[in-house]
């Protein structure tokens, strides 16, 4: 079945730093890429998007590139504050999948930035 | 304002107490779903609704119910609450199971079964 594997946190990093966090998945169709945000005490909310391969999705400074030769999502900023901070998902839906879940998320990943 | 919202909030009960979390969405979505996330393990979906009076379970639907009477409610039901339950709920809903919809999420309800 579908899955997806993400960058165990937590990360910590200062202010400014670069950011990456990895996500790979596996997948027996055309899944449609995500990367959900949780804020402390929050629920999710979408961060960015891809549907098709090659697709970059991109919003508040953050990227990520959908890449199916590498099975790949990985979320890059360029810069970060602390009002990044939060927990980040990667998820994988896929209308096609005759598993039970047609949307899976990964486990998270904690992003903590000192000032 | 467009949202989800989920009710209680928080709540603690013990073993055995049924129990209902109510979930409404006012965005005349479709698809509505429910998740329940631990630490480590993510999140996990409970169960599902495509449309109203159809809903399928999804990885961890043992112990839980669901409803789907009207499109904008979901309620999650447990009959008989296990400590094994206690955890952060989250429901959710989009315009259509369409794959690359965008899920929105409720505010999460945090469950203690003692």
């Amino acid at each position: 079945g579908n899955s997806v594997t993400q960058m165990e946190g937590p990360v910590t990093l200062s202010e400014e730093a670069f950011l990456t966090i990895n996500c790979t998945y596996t997948a027996t169709g055309y899944p449609s890429l995500f990367w959900y945000v949780q804020y402390p005490g929050e629920g999710l909310q979408l961060l960015l998007k891809a549907t098709k391969a090659d697709d970059k999705g991109s919003n508040k400074g953050f990227e990520a590139t959908y890449r199916k030769e590498t099975t790949s999502f990985h979320l890059e900023k360029g810069s970060v504050q602390v009002s990044d901070s939060a927990v980040y998902f990667c998820a994988l839906s896929d209308r096609w999948d005759s598993s039970a879940s047609k949307i899976i998320f990964g486990s998270g990943t904690r992003l903590s930035i000192r000032p | 304002e467009a949202q989800v919202t989920q009710n209680p909030r928080y709540l603690i009960t013990v073993t055995g107490k049924k129990l209902t979390v109510t979930c409404s969405q006012n965005m005349n979505h479709e698809y509505m779903s429910w998740y329940r996330q631990d630490p480590g393990l993510g999140l996990r979906q409970i169960y599902y609704s495509m449309n109203v009076e159809v809903t399928d379970k999804g990885d961890v639907p043992e112990g839980y119910k669901v409803s789907r009477k009207e499109k904008r409610n979901f309620p999650l039901i447990l009959e008989s609450p296990s400590p094994n339950q206690t955890s952060l709920y989250f429901c959710a809903s989009s315009l259509s199971w369409g794959g690359g919809d965008t899920q929105y999420f409720g505010p999460g309800t945090r469950l203690t079964v003692l």
